[in-house]
């Protein structure tokens, strides 16, 4: 079993519409979570860090459920400029090593 | 300010031949990591360094991966007889250290692309 797992979809999502997908990861010692966005050929960069009371930040909404190890990422709202694949992250409980899911991909079509 | 660079940005080399992979990190950040992505795959980690402490080289898939990181700041990735499968894109990040000594977010360089022919 693979340490993060995420559906790699494509979720195609009608602009306006909501979307939400989750991530599993196996370590129930893992601390610190995060999504990242990865458009076609660029680099990964930072959405939001992932707390334990859930957090938002305008229309992405983040939760975590230790008792069943899964995170969510909830986009309100779908833009375009949405479309990207998005990577779950997980920090282990030893270290500062970042374990990446495969990635969801998520294409707003008009 | 300026992010972190990687170089070259593309990269075709033949089979059997040694290809060096550099990363400059973000000045003052003291951890850097190596990751590598094949197409339409996730990140598969390869090496973290850490300030002055031994690398974690837990990812590296054989020993003709290597890495260096020189004064705590520039990277090298050598990969020695390159082989087809080692075509991928090389990421480089690097992070900030908390005062709690944990990392915090990664910023990522643009990555080189690496075509073994």
């Amino acid at each position: 079993r693979k340490e993060v797992e995420q559906d790699p979809g494509p979720f195609n999502v009608p602009e306006g519409a909501t979307v939400a997908f989750n991530c599993t990861y196996s370590n129930s010692a893992s601390q610190s979570f995060f999504w990242y966005r990865q458009d076609c050929r660029k680099e990964p960069k930072l959405l939001m860090s992932v707390y334990s009371s859930g957090n938002e930040d305008g229309r992405f909404t983040a939760q975590l459920n230790r008792a069943s190890q899964y995170i969510s990422l909830l986009i309100r709202d779908s833009k375009l400029s949405d479309s990207a694949t998005y990577l779950c992250v997980v920090r282990g409980a030893a270290g500062n090593k970042l374990t990446f899911g495969g990635g969801t991909r998520v294409l707003v079509k008009p | 300010g300026a992010g972190v660079s990687q170089s070259p940005s593309n990269k075709v080399t033949e089979k059997g031949k040694d290809v060096e992979l550099r990363c400059d990190p973000i000045s003052g950040h003291t951890a850097l990591y190596w990751y590598r992505q094949s197409l339409g795959q996730g990140l598969e980690f390869l090496i973290y360094f850490q300030g002055n402490s031994a690398p974690d080289k837990s990812g590296l898939p054989s020993d003709r991966f290597s890495a260096e990181r020189t004064g705590g700041s520039v990277s090298t990735l050598t990969i020695q007889r390159t082989q087809q499968e080692d075509s991928a894109v090389y990421l480089c990040a690097s992070s900030p250290t908390l005062l709690a000594g944990r990392t915090d977010t990664q910023y990522f360089g643009p990555g080189t692309r690496l075509t073994v022919l």
